[in-house]
């Protein structure tokens, strides 16, 4: 596609379910970021991904995030038995290639936990 | 101490002046981004620069890697100028697991 693409833009859920948030980067891009933007935080890293692995997932916050890639090009990340602070704004990036490359991000989903 | 700190935190400006945000960083690093971010809009990357100098626009970026330092200027600063500027820097190695600035709110007004 013509930009990263991210779905849903919002997401309102409660506390203890599950959600799945989409991103479909700039077609042929082998990078794929994902971050977390949140009032208390800022901006974070959260895993990235080379083609359909994940040399690193050390920004995931617990065990109840998850992230995968398929075909190399779509990504979700799940985040389980949800809580208030997961409250944030999920950014996509991606990047033609793993190295310190110009980023191109979708707009984010706002997710609330209520 | 924070590993990227920017400053100012908010800047007000008058529309035509010249602005300086400056951004400090504590670990060595490959290249530096900035970003811009509109309110309730998503994020662009203006800048990435690993030596001296870069131009596009009314936007310049310096940066000194000897003093871990960079700079974003703009020149004829104009109200949709107004944003969030993040400078951000790789963890460590040539990536893009960024350390994120708090970031500097500019308001240009007309």
């Amino acid at each position: 596609g013509a930009g990263v693409s991210q779905s849903p833009s919002n997401k309102v859920t409660e506390k203890g379910k599950d959600v799945e948030l989409r991103c479909d980067p700039i077609s042929g891009h082998t990078a794929l970021y994902w971050y977390r933007q949140s009032l208390g935080q800022g901006l974070e890293f959260l895993i990235y991904f080379q083609g359909n692995s994940a040399p690193d997932k050390s920004g995931l916050p617990s065990d109840r995030f998850s992230a995968e890639r398929t075909g190399g090009s779509v990504s979700t990340l799940t985040i389980q038995r949800t809580q208030q602070e997961d409250s944030a704004v999920y950014l996509c990036a991606s990047s033609a290639g793993t190295g310190a490359e110009k980023l191109f991000f979708g707009s984010g989903t706002q997710l609330s936990v209520l | 101490k924070n590993e990227v700190e920017q400053s100012p935190q908010n800047l007000t400006a008058q529309e035509g002046e010249f602005i300086t945000i400056n951004c400090s960083y504590s670990v060595g690093i490959s290249a530096l981004h900035w970003l811009q971010q509109h309110p309730g809009g998503g994020i662009v990357s203006l800048f990435m620069l690993s030596s001296g100098k870069k131009k596009h626009g009314r936007l310049i970026a310096t940066i000194n890697i000897q003093e871990k330092h960079s700079s974003l200027h703009i020149t004829a600063s104009h109200p949709r100028d107004s944003a969030v500027y993040i400078c951000a820097v790789p963890y460590g190695g040539a990536t893009n697991k960024l350390i994120f600035g708090t970031g500097t709110l500019l308001a240009v007004q007309p």
